[in-house]
């Protein structure tokens, strides 16, 4: 059974730096082919896809929000950590980790995210 | 960046009705494309990948179909516990990006 929490601050004012940790149970990050990523939800409004680590730690981010980002993995702690700089109030959002799940498709591999944690509400706000 | 669009962005069905909700993508992404529901407060939670392959235990009223650019999620017979906000994602391995959500309302 996988689980996966988030945890962090639920105020940050802006300019500050936000670190959140994923901590996970029923897999490894050592294990070939896992990864984590993390997924935004502003209230309201749609998913926003940020960052995801797999477990060689290779690592992609969000095109739009990269040079903010930085995800890493401790995988003997089962835990991801993602961290954001200078936050604004429209980084106001619920904040995500969930567990890729790997397939291959036509002789390639794609994958989704099959489960998800509960979420946490990060608020922006001086 | 590849965008995806939802269509509609809303809809009002009725128990038992037969629902479509369509994507497109901005380029051709093959069948990599993966449909959510997600419910006020909860987390999304996966229903079709690869375009058309059911995950396990999801209601077979679920179906997608498509690819290249243009995606189906169908819902052959609205339950009440359908009434959700339906999402479409892609991925090419090196960005991941959702559809702006189909939101199915009580008519």
């Amino acid at each position: 059974q996988i689980t996966l929490k988030e945890s962090g601050p639920t105020l940050v004012k802006p300019t500050q730096t936000l670190t959140l940790t994923c901590t996970f149970s029923g897999f490894s990050l050592d294990s070939s082919k896992e990864g984590v990523g993390w997924i935004r939800q502003p209230p309201g409004k749609a998913l926003e896809w940020l960052a995801l680590i797999y477990w060689d730690d290779d690592k992609r981010y969000s095109p739009s929000l990269s040079s903010r980002l930085t995800i890493t993995k401790d995988a003997s702690k089962n835990q991801v950590v993602l961290t954001l700089t200078n936050m604004d109030p429209v980084d106001t959002a619920t904040y995500y980790c969930a567990h890729r799940r790997p397939y291959i498709l036509t002789g390639y591999y794609s994958d989704y995210f099959d489960y998800w944690g509960q979420g946490t509400l990060v608020t922006v706000s001086s | 960046d590849i965008q995806m669009t939802q269509s509609p962005s809303s809809l009002s069905a009725s128990v038992g009705d037969r629902v479509t909700i369509t994507c497109r993508a901005s380029q051709n992404i093959g069948s990599f494309l993966n449909w959510y529901q997600q419910k006020p407060g909860r987390a999304p939670k996966v229903l079709i990948y690869g375009a058309s392959s059911l995950e396990s235990g999801v209601p077979s009223r679920f179906s997608g179909s498509g690819s290249g650019t243009d995606f189906t999620l169908t819902i052959t017979t609205l339950q009440p516990e359908d009434f959700a906000t339906y999402y479409c994602q892609q991925t090419d391995g090196f960005s991941w990006t959702f559809g702006q959500g189909t939101k199915v309302e009580v008519k």
